[in-house]
């Protein structure tokens, strides 16, 4: 138990559509992340947020945003979703700020299906 | 860019050790080691900071050479637990707790 939830755990959404996942960090976690993890792949880098500000982005495109909020909830959007963004979407929440070497602690994920 | 993890799979008999190996191509600040396994969260096992210290599960041991920018993760007296897919996560220097992480190599460990 990692103490993140998200939801929903799983999703079905058409091409084209527009998709938000949440995430619900423990409390004073200051620090998340999202990753995009495909099947039989590693987490992608997607981006990360410190207290409410983007703090670094891979190499996603722009239909990719997040937003992260004072009660320690975030969310990741995906707009005019394509069939390549069906996979695995984990956050990690961490205690401290980014770049200190603080452990990640991973929420179950939301499996999205793109159709 | 990902760091490459060796082997990419190994199957154990229980109480069998194994190691798994992470190379980067980038000038590490850290390592950080977790377990995955199948529709579960990645669980955090280790991590190795540039400098020596180290944080992490007194069951698991693991080496980070700054020098080669290499870590590898020792499994000893191996159990069924142990079963799941390990990634490394890679952060460079400078990239503020972005964590790149390798592939994974599955491990499978049986009776």
């Amino acid at each position: 138990e990692t103490g993140v939830t998200q939801s929903p755990t799983h999703l079905i959404k058409t091409r084209g559509q527009q998709v938000t996942l949440r995430c619900s960090s423990q409390s004073g976690h200051n620090t998340v992340s999202w990753y995009q993890q495909a099947l039989g792949q590693g987490p992608q880098f997607i981006f990360q947020y410190y207290r409410e500000e983007e703090n670094g982005r891979g190499n996603f495109p722009p239909r990719f945003s997040g937003l992260q909020f004072p009660n320690y909830s975030s969310e990741l959007n995906v707009n005019a979703l394509e069939l390549d963004d069906s996979a695995l979407y984990l956050c990690a929440s961490s205690l401290g700020n980014p770049g200190e070497g603080t452990e990640a602690f991973f929420g179950q994920g939301t499996r999205l299906t793109v159709v | 860019q990902q760091p490459v993890q060796s082997p990419q799979a190994v199957i154990l008999r229980e109480g069998e050790d194994a190691v798994i190996n992470c190379s980067s191509s980038k000038a590490l600040y850290s390592v950080h080691w977790y377990r995955q396994k199948h529709g579960e969260a990645p669980v955090f096992l280790m991590i190795l900071l540039k400098g020596g210290e180290q944080k992490g599960h007194d069951k698991i041991s693991a080496s980070f050479n700054e020098k080669k920018q290499q870590s590898s993760l020792y499994l000893t007296a191996s159990q069924l637990s142990y079963s799941g897919t390990y990634f490394c996560g890679t952060e460079a220097n400078n990239q503020g707790g972005k964590l790149i992480f390798g592939q994974g190599t599955e491990l499978s460990v049986k009776p």
